[in-house]
């Protein structure tokens, strides 16, 4: 069954380091996205890509970057962590040039910056 | 700016009552709208996509319906379990470009 995932689950890292948070899915789909999620604010979007080598910034991207070199990866880089992207991280991707635009989701990174 | 608008907040309810959950969105001219479920430290999964041609949908004990007129979305799940106890959430997609901005959703809890 296809599937999207992301890696690690859980991490705890210290401020001004770099992160990179993996997100891989064998749906096919170009579209691909990265949210977060943190109490009183909601699901909020980073960054999305639509295919290789696109990548756009979303609503809240200050402090991230993401890259897509394939279709099945857009992994999420947090160029020097701070306290207030403490959250939990969700990937999702979707189809293109389709009515239907049904979006999948991972199951989540919980990221701690200490 | 699309605001999308879930409420309540929390809704606690009996088993077998019927669930009625509520989204409204200020900007009709959406693209499709997807309801999800999450569990507590879990990710999203997807319960129903509307598209916007469409007025409702249905699967199992779930129906959607939608209004883009009058910008609103609500989720029936019929004689509720204990194990539908979650958080509901929707999404309304603006064009085929599929961003999805979410409501803040709606903790259900159902009591046996």
């Amino acid at each position: 069954d296809a599937e999207i995932t992301q890696s690690p689950r859980h991490k705890i890292t210290e401020t001004g380091r770099q992160v990179t948070l993996a997100c891989h899915q064998t749906w096919n789909h170009n579209n691909m996205f990265w949210y977060r999620q943190d109490l009183g604010h909601g699901l909020r979007l980073i960054h999305y890509s639509y295919g290789v080598q696109d990548t756009n910034k979303g609503e809240v991207s200050d402090g991230y970057s993401v890259s897509r070199s394939n279709t099945e990866d857009l992994p999420l880089t947090l160029e020097s962590a701070a306290s207030s992207q403490t959250s939990v991280y969700f990937c999702a991707s979707s189809e293109q040039e389709s009515m239907n635009t049904e979006a999948f989701f991972g199951q989540g990174t919980r990221l701690t910056v200490v | 700016k699309q605001e999308v608008t879930q409420i309540p907040a929390a809704l606690s309810v009996p088993e077998g009552e019927n669930l009625v959950l509520n989204c409204s969105f200020t900007d009709s001219a959406i693209y499709n709208l997807q309801w999800f479920r999450q569990d507590p430290g879990k990710g999203l999964t997807s319960l129903l996509l509307i598209q916007s041609s469409q007025r409702e949908q249905t699967s199992g004990r779930l129906n959607a319906s939608l209004d883009k007129s009058s910008g609103r979305s609500t989720l029936y799940i019929a004689a509720s379990q204990p194990g539908d106890s979650a958080t509901y959430l929707c999404a309304v997609i603006k064009a085929a470009g599929n961003k999805l901005t979410f409501g803040g959703g709606t903790r259900v809890l159902v009591k046996p």
